[in-house]
């Protein structure tokens, strides 16, 4: 059974720093790797989508990379700002069943 | 303007009780799922619909039954109602399925309450 791991589970940052999130699964077999943020008390808002042949995608600020192989997709976040902060899920598609990590949760400091 | 909408936002009501949440899409897409999310966070699936077909049933009690009356709504319907079943309840949409997989639309979320 796929199993998906976030590290780590809390970053607090001050204003102006690149960061890099971690997500990591056991399961290689995978359609597609999507990142989410999530606000206190919101859904979940779609960051990036990588296809199980891409190696990387890039929107804005943020770029997220996938070696399916070792199981592992990261998220960079360029120049962080107070906005940023909120909770970062990936979660990898399973032949259309989709499993979630625990989360990252950012805080960026002003 | 709403893509995906739940409601009600809050549920709160009394063990034993049954009671429903319904999610509508206007976007158009053929799949859509539903997911809980508990109180540590960690977001399950629990069904999938694809064009009114059930795809995906996780290993949920089947005291909650889903239902799509048409490809833009899946409701979702709880019996017996029990404390563990509190929680954040997410209806989500993607354009499809398929062996490339498609970007996942969620809504804002139902937090159930059971006293």
């Amino acid at each position: 059974k796929q199993e998906v791991t976030q590290i780590p589970a809390a970053l607090s940052v001050p204003e102006g720093e690149n960061l890099v999130l971690n997500c990591s699964f056991t399961d290689s077999a995978i359609y597609n790797l999507q990142w989410f943020r999530q606000d206190p008390g919101k859904g979940l808002t779609s960051l990036l989508l990588i296809q199980s042949s891409q190696r990387e995608q890039t929107s804005g600020r943020l770029n997220a990379s996938l070696d399916k192989s070792s199981g592992r997709s990261t998220l960079y976040i360029a120049a962080s700002q107070p906005g940023d902060s909120a909770t970062y899920l990936c979660a990898v598609d399973n032949f259309n069943k989709f499993y979630f990590g625990s989360g990252t949760k950012l805080n960026v400091k002003p | 303007d709403t893509a995906v909408s739940q409601t009600p936002k809050y549920l709160v009501t009394q063990m034993g009780n049954d009671k429903s949440i319904k999610c509508e899409q206007n976007l158009g897409h053929d799949t859509m799922y539903w997911y809980k999310q508990d109180s540590k966070k960690f977001l399950k699936i629990m069904f999938s619909y694809n064009n009114k077909e059930l795809i995906i049933n996780e290993t949920v009690p089947n005291r909650f039954s889903p239902k799509s009356p048409d490809k833009a709504h899946l409701n979702l319907h709880i019996n017996s109602l029990e404390l563990g079943d509190s929680a954040v309840y997410f209806c989500a949409s993607s354009p499809s399925l398929g062996d490339t997989g498609y970007e996942q639309y969620f809504g804002p979320g139902t937090r159930l309450t059971v006293t």
